[in-house]
């Protein structure tokens, strides 16, 4: 079966600052996602990479596949409070659906003001 | 357009108690997915159906897990009985079809096991 390793597990940073979070995956990467989520609520969809080499972007928040395809980086430009939260990466072991994703641990993000 | 609704938001059993959990898909998504999040971990599936029947329920502990979708669109999820083990954020999902791109979750239900 595929696993997840997210790191940091987690992050604290000021206002303002740049963070990057790392999804290592044992097995080849088809379809690699980033979902967000706050305490009490449920997972909020980011962006979905599937092919090596692919970046995406959604406002400060950018990610990427590595041309091996079995990482994934997620960065976050000047950060503010807002984007505190756990992030969490899910695999697609089949390509191209959400069916049956496999998730890492998340990584918990603290932004201090 | 209206999310997946989950009721109730948050609930505390004793352990060998009964629970159940509601789930509301977003309209029109045939899809609907149960989750189990115990803290600290990643969400693990538990069970997969397309409109009222099971795709895969290959992680759903049969022997006192039990869900249903009988009209296609409401999903009830059941613990019976508890154990302390079960605590945990419990999520549904729903999307368009098995091979839609996202699907989108609701808020959970927080069991409490004691």
């Amino acid at each position: 079966s595929q696993e997840l390793e997210q790191s940091p597990q987690s992050l604290i940073v000021q206002e303002g600052k740049n963070l990057t979070i790392n999804c290592t995956s044992s097995k080849t990467l088809y379809g690699l996602y980033w979902y967000k989520q706050k305490y009490g609520e449920g997972l909020i969809f980011l962006m979905m990479l599937q092919k090596g080499g692919e970046e995406k972007s959604h406002e400060k928040i950018t990610a990427k596949l590595d041309e091996k395809k079995q990482q994934s980086s997620l960065h976050i430009t000047a950060s503010q409070p807002s984007h505190a939260g756990i992030y969490l990466c899910g695999a697609d072991p089949f390509g191209g659906s959400n069916y049956k994703l496999t998730f890492g641990k998340g990584t918990l993000l603290t932004v201090n003001p | 357009e209206a999310g997946v609704a989950q009721s109730p938001r948050y609930k505390i059993i004793e352990k060998r108690q009964s629970v159940a959990f509601w789930c509301n898909p977003i309209s029109g998504h045939a899809t609907l997915y149960w989750y189990q999040q115990i803290l600290g971990q990643g969400p693990k599936l538990l069970i997969q159906f397309q409109n009222n029947g099971v795709v895969d329920d290959s992680q759903l502990p049969k022997d006192r897990f039990s869900a249903e979708r009988l009209k296609g669109v409401d999903s009830t999820l059941k613990i019976q009985p508890a154990k302390l083990e079960d605590s945990a954020v419990y999520l549904c999902a729903s999307s368009l079809a098995p091979g839609a791109l996202r699907s989108y979750f609701g808020p959970g239900t927080r069991l409490t096991v004691t």
